[in-house]
């Protein structure tokens, strides 16, 4: 079954500090990979999609088939960074995604 | 084009009583799917539907909870005799048919919060 895990559930850091997102999958054939992001209580916004290797908001996350992970990066945070982050797998076209338990982000000034 | 528009955005109700929540998907979109977002808990993945099917309700719970998505009008997701536990919110999220421009992106809504007293 596929499954998604984020380990953390509170990651606190500075600003300008790096931020790394944790999440790890498990699923045995080509999973589609996500990063969705909540401000609070707003919409899930979709931040990064491994297939388009995009940087948003200075975001990026590379997929590591070896180590079944996608995790986020980001070199210097800002407050505004602060949100829930949620990693999601999807086994293709149009099929539902699964999501990880989500990382509350916080950026203290 | 307007979003995935849900509503209500707040609902509150009595045990027993039933909470029906709505949800228009994008314009151009047939898939719609509904999540479930407990307190300090992620997203659980309820059901997904297209026009008039539902394709996989894997996540509904067996009791009280039902979805359809009508040829016409929006999706519905109907909680029968409400219990406090089923306080949450509630996500919905469309993409478009099989084999879109936009590929396997998947939009959501803003969500409708469910209070049960």
């Amino acid at each position: 079954a596929q499954r998604v895990t984020q380990p953390e559930k509170l990651l606190s850091v500075f600003k300008g500090a790096p931020v790394e997102l944790k999440c790890n999958y498990s699923y045995s054939g080509s999973p589609e990979l996500f990063w969705y992001v909540q401000y609070s209580r707003q919409r899930l916004q979709l931040l990064l999609r491994h297939i388009s290797r995009e940087s948003i908001k200075g975001f990026t996350a590379d997929l590591n088939k070896g180590e079944t992970s996608f995790h986020l990066k980001k070199p210097f945070a800002q407050e505004e960074d602060s949100a829930m982050y949620y990693c999601a797998l999807s086994r293709g076209d149009t099929d539902k995604l699964i999501f990880g338990t989500g990382t509350r982000l916080q950026v203290f000034p | 084009n307007a979003g995935v528009m849900q509503n209500p955005r707040h609902l509150v109700r009595r045990r027993g009583q039933e909470a029906r929540l709505r949800c228009s998907p994008m314009k151009g979109h047939s898939h719609v799917y509904w999540y479930r977002q407990l307190p300090e808990e992620g997203l659980k993945f309820m059901v997904y539907l297209q026009k008039e099917n539902i394709i996989d309700e894997s996540g509904m719970p067996k009791e009280r909870f039902s979805a359809e998505f009508p040829k016409e009008g929006p999706s519905i997701l109907r909680i029968q005799q409400v219990v406090r536990g089923d306080s949450a919110a509630y996500f919905c999220a469309s993409s478009p048919e099989s084999g879109g421009s936009s590929g396997n992106t998947i939009y959501f809504g803003e969500g409708s919060w469910l209070t049960v007293v």
